[in-house]
């Protein structure tokens, strides 16, 4: 399996944007960048995934370098609500979604 | 559809009981995965089913764990008896296709507490 590799912490001020990296350098052809983040102690909640293009939709932004080995997650105007953990990982044939320690993002007013 | 819903939603219970957690995964999803999340080894994959064989159980921590799917919209996770050290979330997502293409839908949660 790819592993994933993230800040452990990062800071955003309210109503910039947020930028979260992620590098995945043994990422294989077939293999999907997916975002997810986990606000508290809820669920972990689906935001974006790619495998070449960068993709956008309601909530983000999704950046992946033309050699797929690394990924940013932008999020255009971030809100307080917005404060999470962040995860990047990489889906695997099978289905399995492994996470990794993410980043956790604080978006101060 | 209501989502991924799991009971119950906080457990409490003595050392050496018989814990069972409850998963109905989303209707039509053909994949189930059961989660496990403490702070100190953050969100690890337990077992997950694949149109309600379990596929890869490689993450189960110890005999005293077992999971179940006997239908396509229900599985349990069977502690026993349980420890401790068992105290935490357990989360169950459901997919669909299981393809690289799909997303995971999770449930809120357990949080078990064994005292």
């Amino acid at each position: 399996d790819a592993k994933t590799t993230q800040p452990p912490s990062m800071d955003c001020a309210e109503g910039r944007a947020a930028n979260l990296p992620c590098n995945h350098s043994t990422i294989s052809g077939n293999e999907y960048v997916y975002w997810y983040r986990q606000i508290h102690s809820q669920g972990p909640q689906y935001i974006i995934h790619g495998l070449k293009n960068n993709e956008t939709n309601e909530m983000a932004s999704l950046i992946i370098t033309e050699d797929r080995k690394s990924s940013t997650l932008i999020l255009p105007h971030a809100t307080l609500r917005d404060t999470a953990v962040y995860y990047c990982i990489v889906r695997v044939r099978g289905g399995k979604l492994i996470f990794g320690q993410g980043t956790e993002l604080s978006v101060k007013p | 559809d209501a989502g991924v819903i799991q009971s119950p939603r906080h457990e409490v219970t003595e050392m050496g009981q018989e814990v069972t957690l409850r998963c109905k995964p989303i209707s039509g999803h053909d994949y189930l995965f059961w989660y496990r999340q403490t702070m100190m080894r953050g969100l690890e994959l337990l077992i997950y089913f694949n149109n309600n064989v379990p596929i890869d159980d490689s993450g189960m921590p110890e005999d005293r764990f077992s999971a179940k799917m006997p239908n396509a919209s229900f599985s349990t996770l069977k502690i026993q008896p349980s420890e401790p050290r068992d105290s935490a979330v357990y989360f169950c997502a459901s997919s669909s296709h299981g393809g690289a293409n799909t997303e995971a839908f999770f449930g809120q949660g357990t949080r078990l507490t064994v005292v």
